[in-house]
């Protein structure tokens, strides 16, 4: 069965840095991958997906992710956050059966933005 | 820009008792999922839902749960006895189709048991 890992509960950082959030992943084929963002009272939005090809993926919000497979990793990543950004984001990889994908999440790491 | 929605925003319940959820996922799509997240615990698959049918469901999804669509709009879950371990929150989600196609969630409905 497939999981996902995100071994930061809680990251600060300073407004104007860059960020670097970390999710691995087991699945026993090629996995599908995403990034979705949670800020406070709203649903879940995607911020990336990778399935195949160019293992660097541009996201909105200015965020990109590269899929390792020798690492089973898909890290998150963004050169210069804004406070706008501040919210949990969760990492998920996606497995096909019965014509449907099911998404298997990480426990999410909560991103707090300092001035 | 469509969205999921979903009702109530919260909902709280005495054990035992019977609880709908509903959601409203977004007009053409043809794929609709419930997902479940305790506090502090990851998001979990509960169920997936094509064609007037369950096409997968989670070892959580036992028999006190089951899912409908009604009518052309709503989905549905229902928790026939709630227990205090359901307590979560719970996110609709509907989509085009598999694989290259995006979940889009709903706000989701936090369900107390007492």
């Amino acid at each position: 069965a497939q999981s996902v890992t995100q071994p930061d509960i809680h990251i600060t950082v300073s407004e104007g840095a860059s960020l670097e959030l970390r999710c691995n992943y087991s699945y026993g084929a090629t996995p599908y991958l995403f990034w979705y963002v949670q800020s406070p009272g709203q649903g879940l939005q995607l911020l990336l997906k990778y399935f195949s090809g160019d293992t660097l993926v541009q996201g909105i919000k200015g965020f990109e992710a590269e899929f390792k497979r020798s690492q089973s990793s898909f890290n998150l990543r963004k050169p210069s956050v804004h406070w706008s950004d501040a919210a949990e984001y969760f990492c998920a990889v996606g497995a096909w059966s019965f014509g449907n994908e099911k998404l298997t999440f990480g426990t999410g790491t909560r991103l707090t933005i300092i001035p | 820009e469509p969205e999921v929605t979903q009702t109530p925003s919260h909902q709280v319940t005495q054990m035992g008792q019977e609880v709908i959820l509903r959601c409203v996922p977004i007009s053409n799509h043809l794929y609709f999922y419930w997902y479940r997240q305790i506090l502090g615990q990851k998001v979990e698959f509960l169920v997936s839902f094509y064609n007037n049918e369950i096409s997968e469901k989670s070892e959580i999804f036992d028999d006190q749960f089951s899912v409908e669509r009604p009518d052309g709009s709503n989905f549905t879950l229902k928790i026939r006895s709630t227990k205090l371990e359901d307590s979560a929150m719970y996110f609709c989600a509907s989509s085009l189709g598999t694989l290259e196609n995006e979940q889009f969630f709903g706000p989701g409905t936090r369900l107390t048991v007492l």
